[in-house]
């Protein structure tokens, strides 16, 4: 079946350029979550989605990142006033609803994302 | 931080032998995943471990985990060239977020 797709897969923008970053989660999966990826910070949780709860935004690094999630499915990561430290992957996963002891997730191909 | 930590940050085998990567972690945990992941691009769950649970296997991977010392092992035996890739473990302490470690970036050679 298909699996989580992300687009743009490459980004190229420059400082100061607002961008939009899209995930199509697996079709049924109650959870989203947006990480970035960068050269020496590692994998960072940024934000999380469970159906109609309010949203985990604790891992976002600054005001200018925000994400929705309309009709409980696709999701959108807004980055506005791009720095280049926002230059990184940006990879999103989704996972099915909440059981016992843990689940794992699904992640997209990720889209870099490149500030100059 | 809450990052894991993963060692070695570099391995480098001859196809057929064994690789094994440790992580450690800071915190109580319901579960420990092991991903994989290619060219920099998206992660491919591998084995997920529940606090519950001391050892797992799937094919030719072999997870332990220890919570009394907070840290887990990846095995792989039986290395392929195909096998090269970077390898991630994850922790969640609840159902939100993974807490990742900082990845061993394993190379197989023919």
């Amino acid at each position: 079946g298909a699996g989580v797709s992300q687009s743009p897969s490459n980004k190229v923008t420059e400082k100061g350029k607002d961008v939009e970053l899209r995930c199509d989660p697996i079709s049924g999966h109650t959870a989203l979550y947006w990480y970035r990826q960068s050269l020496g910070q590692g994998l960072e949780f940024l934000i999380y989605f469970q159906g109609n709860s309010a949203p985990d935004k604790s891992g976002l690094p600054s005001d200018r990142f925000s994400a929705e999630r309309t009709g409980g499915s696709v999701s959108t990561l807004t980055i506005q006033r791009t720095q280049q430290e926002d230059s990184a992957v940006y990879l999103c996963a989704s996972s099915p609803a909440k059981t016992s002891g843990g689940y794992e997730q699904y992640f997209g191909p990720g889209t870099r994302l490149t500030v100059t | 931080s809450q990052q894991g930590e993963e060692d070695p940050q570099a391995l480098s085998i001859q196809e057929g032998e064994n690789a094994t990567m440790n992580c450690s972690y800071k915190t109580s945990i319901n579960n420990l995943q092991w991903y994989r992941q290619n060219s920099g691009r998206g992660l491919v769950h591998l084995i997920l471990i529940r606090s519950n649970e001391r050892e797992k296997h799937s094919g030719r991977l072999r997870v332990t985990l220890d919570t009394s010392k907070k840290s887990s092992s990846l095995l792989i035996t039986a290395s392929r060239a195909a096998d090269t890739a970077s390898y991630f473990c994850a922790y969640s302490g609840g159902y939100n977020k993974l807490i990742f470690g900082a990845g061993t970036r394993l190379a197989v050679h023919p």
